[in-house]
């Protein structure tokens, strides 16, 4: 059963455009909400995180939106760098475990 | 930030052998360590959830007596795959718990290819 489901599977963006990735849960015991980045070869790093009690979280150019009642949250990359082509994974825990999304595949083209 | 190191971070092996993977939290304490699977263009698959003193807890469908997880130390976590066959063949990464904080690290990850 896939409890955290990503979409899209892959994404270009042009340089400077805005990517979206967007995920959706099914268990309400999930309290943390976290976004990885995996380059190839490497072990994902996070990214930003957010807890239900927010509806938005920003750091620098990464805002993660949360819609509690859908329960659904997002990801969005302002003005996206080829340096942010890699795999995004989204993520979900209860009691300290982690489920995945099944990724998506950003590439930014000048 | 805090740093988990992964050893080796890749691996080629005979069928039938064991190997051994290391995953330590460099700066921290870990009282709690999980272990990964990750073929190639899909996602992390819980593997075990390795607590420092006590025996691992495994998800359904992982054999325990196939992928060994020992948490002697409060730094340390090792997988050991048994009798690996090619099947056995992927990315296995760890994730290490800061004690203080909550916050989950993860390592580089080891690519293990049997032959």
């Amino acid at each position: 059963q896939q409890q955290v489901k990503q979409s899209p599977q892959s994404l270009i963006v042009q340089k400077g455009g805005i990517s979206i990735i967007n995920c959706a849960y099914e268990n309400t015991a999930f309290d943390y909400f976290p976004w990885y980045q995996q380059f190839p070869g490497k072990g994902p790093a996070l990214l930003i995180a957010i807890r239900p009690d927010v509806s938005e979280k920003k750091e620098g150019r990464f805002t993660i939106s949360f819609n509690k009642s859908a329960k659904q949250f997002s990801l969005h990359i302002m003005d996206s760098q080829p340096g942010d082509s890699a795999t995004y994974f989204c993520a979900a825990s209860k009691m300290e475990k982690l489920t995945f999304g099944t990724g998506t595949r950003l590439t930014i083209i000048p | 930030g805090a740093v988990v190191s992964q050893h080796p971070s890749w691996v080629i092996c005979k069928s039938g052998t064991s190997v051994k993977i290391e995953c330590r939290s460099l700066d921290f304490q870990a009282t709690t360590m999980f272990w990964y699977r990750q073929f190639p263009k899909q996602s992390l698959m819980l593997m075990a959830t390795s607590n420092e003193g006590s025996k691992a807890t495994y998800e359904q469908g992982v054999e325990k007596d196939k992928f060994l997880i020992n948490h002697a130390s409060l730094t340390l976590s090792t997988l050991t795959v048994t009798s690996a066959h090619p099947e056995d063949s992927s990315f296995y990464i760890c994730s290490a718990r800061w004690s203080n904080t909550g916050e989950l690290f993860f390592g580089e990850g080891s690519r293990l290819t049997v032959l």
